[in-house]
């Protein structure tokens, strides 16, 4: 089973502040994803990337940036974040091919106060 | 850009009763269709994928497609208390699980 692992699970940050939310996984999948989970939403695609370094714009990239700086680890990062951006963020990470899946992290609860 | 809209948004099946859960998306490109599922407080997991027109089964789940309608579905036979979940269709323009665009999910349980 793919290993997806994510830090911290739980992050309460301030309006204007920076926050790294980070994402390992150990199956040497050349892609990553970042999403975020709103009810009401379902999932949307934030940023994601096809090997390290390399990151490209999903359906909702504005206020988030991506790092990819090796095969196993993906950062979203918030500059200046805001209380709108309150949500939960699940990585991702998968192959290419017929009957390739997506294997998702834990999830992070993030609260901008 | 790519819609993928999920129906009902929420439903109570009696335990060992049928389920159909419906999604439809709008890009008739789109060549990659998944069901996932999600348990309350945890990670999505994926349940099922299709590619071409038609049925696949696995076990009690059954996935159907019919790309002209625009339309896919998940069928589950005989119903659990543990199928009781959040369901999440999945949509890709490319031949695998890549830049998924996911419906707002259907909130299933399944009553004892």
């Amino acid at each position: 089973e793919a290993a997806v692992t994510q830090s911290p699970r739980n992050k309460v940050a301030v309006t204007g502040g920076k926050v790294t939310l980070s994402c390992n996984q150990t199956n040497n999948h050349n892609n990553m994803y970042w999403y975020r989970q709103d009810t009401g939403h379902g999932l949307r695609l934030i940023h994601y990337s096809y090997g390290a370094g390399s990151t490209e714009k999903g359906d909702i990239p504005d206020g988030y940036k991506a790092s990819r700086p090796s095969q196993e680890n993906f950062s979203l990062i918030l500059e200046l974040a805001t209380p709108s951006q309150t949500s939960v963020y699940f990585c991702a990470s998968g192959d290419r091919g017929n009957y390739a899946e997506q294997f998702f992290g834990p999830g992070t609860r993030l609260t901008v106060l | 850009q790519q819609k993928v809209q999920q129906s009902p948004e929420s439903l109570i099946v009696p335990e060992g009763a049928m389920t159909s859960l419906n999604c439809t998306f709008s890009d008739s490109a789109s060549q990659y269709f998944a069901w996932y599922r999600q348990h309350s407080g945890k990670a999505p997991k994926a349940l099922m994928s299709i590619f071409s027109n038609g049925e696949k089964e696995e076990g009690r789940f059954t996935i159907h497609l019919n790309k002209a309608s625009l339309h896919f579905s998940l069928h589950i036979r005989d119903s659990q208390p543990s199928d009781s979940a959040l369901y999440l269709c999945a949509v890709s323009p490319t031949e695998g699980a890549d830049r998924l665009t996911f419906g707002k999910g259907t909130q299933l349980i399944i009553q004892p």
